[in-house]
């Protein structure tokens, strides 16, 4: 099993719909969750940062934690043809050892935002 | 501007060759990281540093080598050992590599190394 798992791509949602992009991951002591967005050929850029169970929303987007199920999702409302990109998910080991504080991530979705 | 540069945007490399990619940040962060991706994969760390004049090996560290002399700094050697060595390489750097928000690590442009 990855450590960090996203759902296989590509996505593609009209515009103006909500797209929903999730993430499952192995480690149970995990505590910080991140969303990256990386446009082709360019670095990811931080979307979202979660750290405690529910719902947290950032203008369109909203991320969502749910440690007992180990799953991490994030929705982007009104979706935009700018929203195309790749989008990360990030996970922050609670191992111990030389783990701890490592940040894994899954192998991306792509998201294609028609117009 | 803070942020974090890299240098140079693309960089080529013959056989046998070894190279070095810059990476340096202004934000006063004291973790620095190098990640490699390849195409449709997401990102691998290869080393990362917590505090100057020490560094940590990642997951794929065998063919790189760093060196932390400085805060800001933190380079990157691809040498001729690492025999595949074509991706994109990424810089990122944090407040602290543990610790709530100050894990955030923000990422530089990257560097495309391409073998000829």
């Amino acid at each position: 099993q990855k450590e960090v798992e996203q759902n296989s791509g590509p996505l593609s949602v009209p515009e103006g719909a909500i797209a929903s992009l999730n993430c499952t991951y192995s480690d149970r002591v995990s505590q910080s969750f991140f969303w990256y967005r990386q446009y082709s050929g360019k670095s990811p850029e931080l979307i979202m940062s979660i750290y405690s169970n529910g719902d947290k929303e950032d203008g369109r987007f909203t991320a969502q934690l749910n440690k007992a199920s180990q799953y991490v999702s994030l929705l982007i409302r009104d979706s935009q043809p700018s929203d195309s990109a790749t989008y990360l998910c990030a996970v922050i080991s609670g191992a111990g050892g030389t783990s701890y504080g490592k940040l894994t991530f899954g192998q991306g979705t792509i998201l294609t935002v028609h117009p | 501007d803070g942020g974090i540069t890299q240098s140079p945007k693309y960089l080529f490399r013959k056989e046998g060759q070894n190279v070095t990619l810059s990476c340096e940040q202004n934000l006063n962060h004291d973790a620095m990281y190098w990640y490699r991706q390849d195409p449709g994969q997401g990102l691998r760390l290869i080393y990362y540093s917590q505090i100057v004049n020490d560094f940590q090996k990642g997951d794929i560290a065998e063919g790189y080598s760093v060196s932390r002399e400085k805060k800001e700094s933190f380079p990157l050697t691809v040498t001729s050992a690492q025999k595949n060595p074509t991706a994109f390489y990424l810089c990122a750097s944090s407040i602290a590599r543990t610790g709530g928000a100050g894990e955030t690590q923000y990422f530089g442009p990257g560097t495309r190394l391409l073998v000829l």
